[in-house]
């Protein structure tokens, strides 16, 4: 089983800021990687797909980059509707596994 | 607009079993592969089970397989999840997933990623 590392847990940044968020997996996934964003009580939504394409009306502020094994999501300025949790997950290999998480959190 | 509203959830004992249902509506249903992810209380994500577009192929999580059985009914457009032998550590919320890619005139090869989630059924097993 490929594990998902996310680092930090938790990212406190002010409004405006820009915020780094990394996802790191065991053994390479190529690009097979997407970032997901959840609310609390919401469902998550689906921001990022090989590993740096945007999904579907998600704003340009959001990048993804990485391959193989270190990726990174980032936000170039901060939003109020973006403090959230934030997973990556691979797909490249079965079973699909998802990161613990990384929240970002109002400073 | 595409929807998928879980349903069957409950509090139930350990040993029993329970099904969940995933109804779908705003898509062509029968064109998506489909998953049951689910997310412990204060916990990540988990992925269960995925089921192909037409059901004949599905692949479990080792900590499910032989307990869970996914299936679908594209006529009803409907996924199902029955979970039997319920342990305290399946306690969580579960949502069905859409794959990204629906199948086009030549292809139906899944994604493997999600763009739309139901909100979820919470599952309690506990005595």
């Amino acid at each position: 089983e490929i594990v998902m590392t996310q680092s930090p847990a938790t990212l406190s940044v002010s409004p405006g800021e820009r915020a780094t968020l990394s996802c790191r997996a065991s053994q390479s996934v190529s690009n097979n990687l997407a970032w997901y964003q959840q609310k609390p009580g919401q469902a998550p939504r689906l921001l990022i797909y090989g590993a740096s394409t945007r999904a579907t009306g998600i704003p340009a502020r959001f990048s993804g980059s990485g391959s193989g094994t270190e990726f990174t999501l980032t936000i170039s300025s901060l939003q109020s509707e973006d403090f959230a949790v934030y997973y990556c997950q691979q797909y490249n290999n079965w079973p699909l596994t998802f990161g613990g998480g990384t929240k970002v959190e109002i400073k | 607009q595409v929807q998928l509203v879980e349903s069957g959830g409950g509090v139930v004992q350990p040993g029993r079993s329970l099904r969940l249902s995933c109804a779908a509506s705003g898509f062509t249903f029968s064109s998506y592969a489909m998953y049951w992810v689910r997310q412990a209380p204060g916990k990540g994500l988990e992925w269960v089970a995925d089921i192909s577009y037409e059901g004949s192929r599905k692949f479990y999580a080792d900590s499910v397989k032989g307990r869970f059985t996914i299936s679908r009914d594209n006529s009803k457009d409907t996924l199902y999840l029955q979970m039997n032998s319920l342990r305290t550590e399946d306690t969580a919320v579960y949502s069905c997933a859409r794959d990204w890619s629906g199948c086009s005139s030549t292809s139906c090869q899944p994604s493997y990623y999600f763009d739309y989630w139901g909100q979820g059924t919470l599952v309690t097993v506990s005595s």
